[in-house]
């Protein structure tokens, strides 16, 4: 019940293509984060979602927390050749915890 | 304002050998947790430090120790090292009842031959 199931695994589009990609779980969650990790770097927070249903948006980047609670996607509008990384799911282990539970990740190439 | 920063970037070990890595957090942060991040793999929890004390930990054997120091900073030692432990190894801070939204850092990647 604990692991987040990303897909897919890997995406390699063309500059100026959007994005979707999203994340599973058989667990029912009170969060969903979201997280780019550039190479050599941490991963980075990028959205944060709280309440079934919510949609949320920073700049380019969509992410909606899915209404049964289950599942989360993230899409990228208009992708650029900064958008390259690899793109996490995550949540809290538990309520109050702050240990974070990541998924696999979703490789994203963009081609110019 | 630095943010988290993590020493030695890249390091080569031997296999039964120990190894301590160091990462000073972001200022005005006052916890740290430590991650491991296997290829291809997400992050995965291995130990959070608050007042110098260990806090919470992930399933990880106890070969993994860590410290933290009055100054915040904070090390992770591995001993009896393994081919398996190879992997970047992430320190996070954040600031204890804030919510846990971390500053990661950079990483040590460990290679293990």
């Amino acid at each position: 019940g604990q692991q987040l199931n990303q897909s897919p695994q890997s995406m390699f589009i063309q500059e100026g293509e959007d994005v979707s990609m999203n994340c599973t779980s058989s667990s029912i969650f009170n969060t969903w984060l979201w997280y780019k990790q550039d190479p050599g770097e941490g991963p980075v927070l990028l959205i944060a979602l709280y309440k079934a249903g919510e949609l949320t948006s920073n700049g380019r980047l969509t992410a909606q927390f899915g209404i049964t609670r289950k599942d989360s996607f993230l899409n990228i509008s208009a992708s650029i050749p900064s958008d390259v990384g690899i793109y996490f799911c995550a949540r809290w282990l538990q309520g109050g915890s702050e240990k974070l539970v990541f998924g696999k990740g979703t490789k994203l190439t963009v081609n110019p | 304002d630095a943010g988290v920063t993590q020493s030695p970037t890249h390091l080569i070990k031997t296999r039964g050998q120990q190894v301590t890595l160091r990462c000073s957090p972001k200022s005005g942060h006052d916890t740290v947790s430590w991650y491991q991040q296997a290829l291809g793999q997400g992050p995965q929890f291995i130990f959070q430090y608050y007042e110098e004390e260990e806090r919470q930990r992930g399933n990880f054997p106890d070969r993994f120790s860590g410290h933290q120091f009055p100054n915040y900073s904070s090390e992770l030692n591995v001993n009896a090292l393994l081919l398996g432990d190879s992997a970047l190894y992430l320190c996070a801070s954040s600031i204890q009842g804030a919510g846990g939204f971390y500053t990661f850092g950079s990483g040590t990647r460990l290679t293990v031959v």
